[in-house]
């Protein structure tokens, strides 16, 4: 199992701009999570889904949307990019209490 | 959100054992106790859990006070690669999305 994956590693925005930062799973997970985690900070929960087709606002939420159109997969997008969006983030899947994480994607808006 | 209350940093030397120490006055009794720890640029990973009674896994051991107000995770024998940030998380006994808060956490450097 490769676990939870993310693409990409690193990505430079400039103001404005828009992405899509990938997340995917290989363990049949029906919960999905997005947590950014600014510098020396604890993560903080954008979005999470129970599963394919619902998805639900975190503590974050604002300049962000999700979709989880497949078990798999849980897309982050960003809208417009900001400077206060200059995070790590990070994808997470469970089956139950335990959460796997994925590596992570450092992203600089500029 | 119950809170907990972590220090900020700690210090061991390798080979030793380490006892990272958290406070959750606030617990419900339907809150999990949860240690995770994040290894530097990588994500979190799960260390262990427990609820009232004192917890063993290969990685560590948890030591839940009788009040459940505090509690302790135990590296019996720490090596350079435990240094991490150690999080200390109440989780409650519910069904469906689990939905952690994380704190700043426990810097904790292991000397060689």
């Amino acid at each position: 199992n490769a676990g939870v994956t993310q693409t990409p590693k690193f990505r430079i925005l400039k103001i404005g701009q828009s992405m899509t930062l990938q997340c995917t799973q290989d363990m049949n997970h029906n919960y999905m999570y997005w947590y950014r985690q600014d510098p020396g900070m604890g993560l903080k929960l954008i979005y999470y889904s129970v599963g394919a087709g619902i998805t639900d606002k975190g503590e974050v939420p604002n300049g962000y949307n999700v979709s989880r159109s497949t078990t798999e997969d849980f897309p982050l997008r960003l809208e417009l990019a900001a400077p206060s969006q200059t995070s790590v983030y990070f994808c997470a899947s469970s089956f139950s209490y335990e959460q796997y994480f994925g590596p992570g994607t450092r992203l600089t808006v500029t | 959100d119950a809170k907990t209350t972590q220090p900020n940093s700690m210090e061991s030397n390798e080979e030793e054992p380490v006892h990272l120490p958290c406070n959750h006055s606030t617990i419900s009794g339907t809150d999990y106790i949860h240690w995770y720890r994040q290894l530097p640029s990588q994500g979190p990973e799960y260390v262990i859990h427990g609820l009232t009674s004192n917890v063993n896994n290969r990685m560590a051991s948890l030591a839940i006070a009788e009040d459940r107000k505090s509690s302790t995770l135990i590296l019996h024998r720490a090596t350079l690669r435990d240094a991490a940030v150690y999080y200390c998380i109440l989780r409650p006994i519910i069904q469906g999305a689990q939905k952690l808060v994380f704190g700043q956490g426990t810097r904790l450097t292991i000397n060689p």
